[in-house]
Order: C-alpha cells, then structure tokens, then sequence
C-alpha cells in the first residue's frame, strides 16, 4: 500500500518560515491535502489540491508538490500554529484515501 | 453552513458491532458532488481512512477493515452512518465523520465532526 512519510517534529521560532515534508513515490504526481489538529479538535483543510487553500484560512499557508515530496509552507509563524499537521493523498491504486504520519510543529 | 455531527454509543463490549451516524445540518446530503466519509484516530496515534458513500450509494471502504465496515446513508433523515463488526481494543479510537469532495476520487476532507470517542471494553 502506499505510504506517506512526514517527520514526526518540527521546531520553529515565531516569525520564522516552518516547512512540514511528506514523502511518498512520485507523490508529485498525486493532489496532496493538508490538514491542521489542534489538541482535541477535529481537523481543518489548510491547503488542496497541493497549494490551493480553502477560504478563511491565511495566505500564509502554502504548499508545493514534485518528485517524490509534497511541502506545506508555513510563513511568519505564530504560536497559534502550534498543531498537529497531516498530509492526504488518494491512492488510485487501491482506491485508498492515505493520510501521512504526521508532524507535530512546535513553535519556540 | 453544512455541519457535521456523530452520534452513538461510546462504550462497545468486545465481539459487537460498533454503531455511529452523523447527521447533516444546513445542506443537503443528496446534494451531489460530495462523498461522506468516516475517518478514525487511536488515541494519540495519526488519521486513518475508513470509508465513504455517495448519495447514490456507492461506497468504497479502507481494504484494511473492509470485511467489517459497512456504510450506508439514510437521505430522508439527512444522515449516513457506520457499522463496524466484531470489534476488538483495537478498535478504540475517536470516529470522525467528514465531507469529501474532488473532481476525482482525489477528494479532500473540508467539514469534519467534532468526533465522538468510542471504546471496545467488556
């Protein structure tokens, strides 16, 4: 099955640029989406369709995706940023939605 | 806006099938367009993908538990539910249901429950 890695942590200082990876074979061929959880919250969109964002959500989201790794780009970090953040790809292989491992970005 | 909200037992004894619906508010669920998902989480442990339906009925499940899921949806009551047969501990997690929608099967999550917590205990 497919498999998308993240790295577990992800320290950043606030006003810094936090990058979150996710890896999986050719994923740039593959939509990524992205989703933030916070401490006992359901998830929330960031980003679709690899650098689309849903409305409401703050321009300095972003994301890219090519080769072998999707990246969602976090800019001028705040501590309200502080959350768990998945990525999700559709595996057309065995009709399988597959959500990454997560990262926890902690914000210094 | 559309609202999302599960319900169900939050205690299920070993061996049992595990019962939740989620209830649609403020839009349609034959509306179209849109596949209406369960997702689970163990507890601190990351997302996982059970299955989903479209209005019509068409379902597509997660291969790891498709021998025990079924979805269904209830589209005079506005609601869709999931059944998961003989449970075990590790069943226990918070069960999300979640809106999904695409051009494709690509589909990405954009209304989510708040969750409901459900554990397999005797």
């Amino acid at each position: 099955s497919y498999v998308l890695t993240q790295p577990p942590s992800v320290s950043v200082a606030p006003g810094q640029t936090a990058r979150i990876t996710c890896g999986g074979n050719n994923i740039g061929s593959k939509s990524v989406h992205w989703y933030q959880q916070k401490p006992g919250q359901a998830p929330v969109l960031v980003v679709y369709d690899d650098s689309d964002r849903p409305s409401g959500i703050p321009e300095r989201f972003s994301g890219s995706n090519s080769g072998n790794t999707a990246t969602l780009t976090i800019s001028r970090v705040e501590a309200g940023d502080e959350a768990d953040y998945y990525c999700q790809v559709w595996d057309s292989s065995s009709d399988h939605q597959v959500f990454g491992t997560g990262t926890k970005v902690t914000v210094l | 806006q559309v609202q999302l909200q599960e319900s169900g037992p939050g205690l299920v004894k070993p061996s049992q099938t595990l019962s939740l619906t989620c209830t649609v508010s403020g839009g349609s669920i034959s509306s179209g367009g849109y596949y209406w998902s369960w997702i689970r989480q163990h507890p601190g442990k990351g997302l996982e993908w059970i299955g989903y339906i479209y209005y019509s009925g068409s379902t597509y499940y997660n291969p790891s538990l498709k021998s025990r899921v079924t979805i269904s949806v209830d589209t005079s009551k506005n609601q869709f539910s999931l059944k998961l047969s003989s449970v075990t501990a590790a069943d226990t997690a918070v069960y999300y249901c979640a809106r999904g929608w695409g051009s494709t099967l690509s589909l990405a999550f954009d209304i989510w429950g708040q969750g409901t917590m459900v554990t397999v205990s005797s």
